[in-house]
């Protein structure tokens, strides 16, 4: 049984470019979250996705932004990237019928 | 404004001897936590939880404390193992399915054999 699936695993990319990363919920689970880790920090809530909606966003500005698929598939997108948005992006599936979430092992955002 | 805070960046134990992690919130409405264990490179995995009706839960080596008065809650490992090596993260949440998760900063545990 897959867990959550992250792709891709690294990205480099240029201040003021945008990223796409993805994310494979977890088989049975239909609900996505999306967390920023910065280094020495705790995971930082971005947003959550139920329905193919976004259900609950954190403090987060507007150039993050997000999608939920049929398939329950998730996908990220940062616009105008800045040095600081330089972190691991962690997508956690989970279930409305029960409680918990599974994390994917994230991608490794560097922007230069 | 921290809501979730762990403020031993670092412990460090010796093997068999017994772990104490320590996190301690601010927000009354929280009412289910969990404790989060990450090694470098792969994502957070669940380790153990519980809700604000409770004030201990089990789990094999693993027992969680809560004390809702204090608004505190502390991780015991016993006895420790050079496998329990990896940063451990305390998060809380509001309401049960469906809420975001908020994290402490993490706390590297070390245990030498």
């Amino acid at each position: 049984d897959a867990g959550v699936t992250q792709s891709p695993t690294h990205l480099i990319k240029t201040r003021g470019q945008q990223v796409t990363l993805r994310c494979s919920p977890k088989s049975g689970h239909d609900t996505v979250s999306w967390y920023q880790q910065a280094l020495g920090q705790g995971p930082q809530f971005i947003f959550q996705y139920y329905e193919e909606e976004e259900r609950q966003r954190g403090n987060f500005p507007d150039r993050f932004s997000g999608h939920q698929f049929p398939n329950y598939s998730s996908e990220l997108n940062v616009n105008a990237l800045l040095l600081g948005d330089s972190a691991l992006y962690l997508c956690a599936s989970s279930s409305e019928s029960r409680y918990g979430y599974t994390f994917g092992s994230g991608t490794r955002l560097t922007v230069v | 404004d921290q809501q979730v805070k762990q403020n031993s960046p670092s412990l460090s134990v010796q093997e068999g001897r017994i772990s104490i992690l320590n996190c301690d919130y601010t927000n009354s409405m929280f009412d289910y936590f969990l404790w989060y264990k990450k090694y470098p490179a792969e994502g957070p995995t669940f380790l153990i939880s519980i809700s604000s009706i409770k004030d201990k839960n089990e789990d094999g080596r693993f027992t969680v404390f809560l004390n809702k008065s204090a608004k505190h809650l502390s991780l015991h490992i016993v006895p420790s193992q050079p496998g329990d090596s990896a940063v451990y993260f305390c998060a809380a949440s509001e309401g049960q399915a469906g809420t975001a998760l908020i994290f402490g900063k993490g706390t590297t545990l070390s245990v030498s054999s």
